[in-house]
């Protein structure tokens, strides 16, 4: 199995661009999760889908961020404009019912 | 609200000593604990996880935890630490199962000396 599929890897971009993050979620997964890590506030849940429904976005900092997730296999985030705070590293994770919830290697946002 | 305390922020430990890995957690229900490694520039992976059942959990990479209920804890543990195990480590908890979103403590980082 070849795991959660992020990317990039890495990001580097200017404030007030736009930035998109993808994710593809491990075959046969139904829910997929978008969390955020920082120093100051460590690892916390942005939004998450189950069979590609958007169950709960309230971590979702500000409406500069939006996700969708058009189909089982993938998912987008998207943060426009781009600004300096935004920087961190952005995990994406998926599960099939109850089980375990599977890390990518996570995308690490530098906004300039 | 659930909420996951890790009090020890850093821990330094010697290659071959034991080690215990403090975790606390806050929430009404039954919780689901889980317990996640991510080393440097990775992503996060399960050590081990409690839903139900026996309290003493056993995981991958030697790795043992207990939760105690009256205590509200979830501490990880490992006799013997090797010096693949720096790292640092997560303590998270789930209202269900693991297709709930997970909440995570502040992490401890774990180094490992000769």
């Amino acid at each position: 199995d070849a795991g959660v599929i992020q990317s990039p890897r890495h990001e580097v971009t200017e404030m007030g661009q736009e930035v998109t993050l993808r994710c593809k979620p491990i075959s046969g997964h139904n829910s997929l999760f978008w969390y955020r890590q920082t120093m100051m506030r460590g690892l916390e849940l942005l939004i998450y889908f189950n069979n590609n429904v958007p169950i709960d976005d309230s971590g979702m900092p500000e409406d500069r961020f939006s996700a969708k997730m058009p189909n089982a296999s993938f998912s987008t985030l998207k943060i426009q404009p781009s600004e300096p705070r935004d920087s961190a590293v952005y995990f994406c994770a998926s599960t099939r019912d109850t089980d375990t919830q599977y890390f990518g290697p996570g995308t690490r946002l530098t906004v300039l | 609200a659930q909420s996951v305390t890790q009090p020890d922020i850093h821990i330094t430990v010697s290659e071959g000593a034991s080690l215990e890995l403090r975790c606390n957690y806050s929430y009404g229900a039954t919780p689901y604990l889980f317990w996640y490694v991510q080393s440097p520039g990775q992503g996060l992976q399960l050590l081990l996880k409690y839903f139900s059942g026996d309290t003493l959990v056993q995981g991958i990479k030697g790795f043992e935890a207990e939760f105690k209920r009256s205590q509200s804890s979830f501490n990880l543990r490992k006799p013997s630490v090797h010096w693949s195990d720096a790292a640092e480590y997560f303590c998270a908890v789930a209202r269900n199962s693991g297709n709930t979103p997970l909440v995570f403590g502040k992490g401890t980082r774990l180094s490992v000396i000769a």
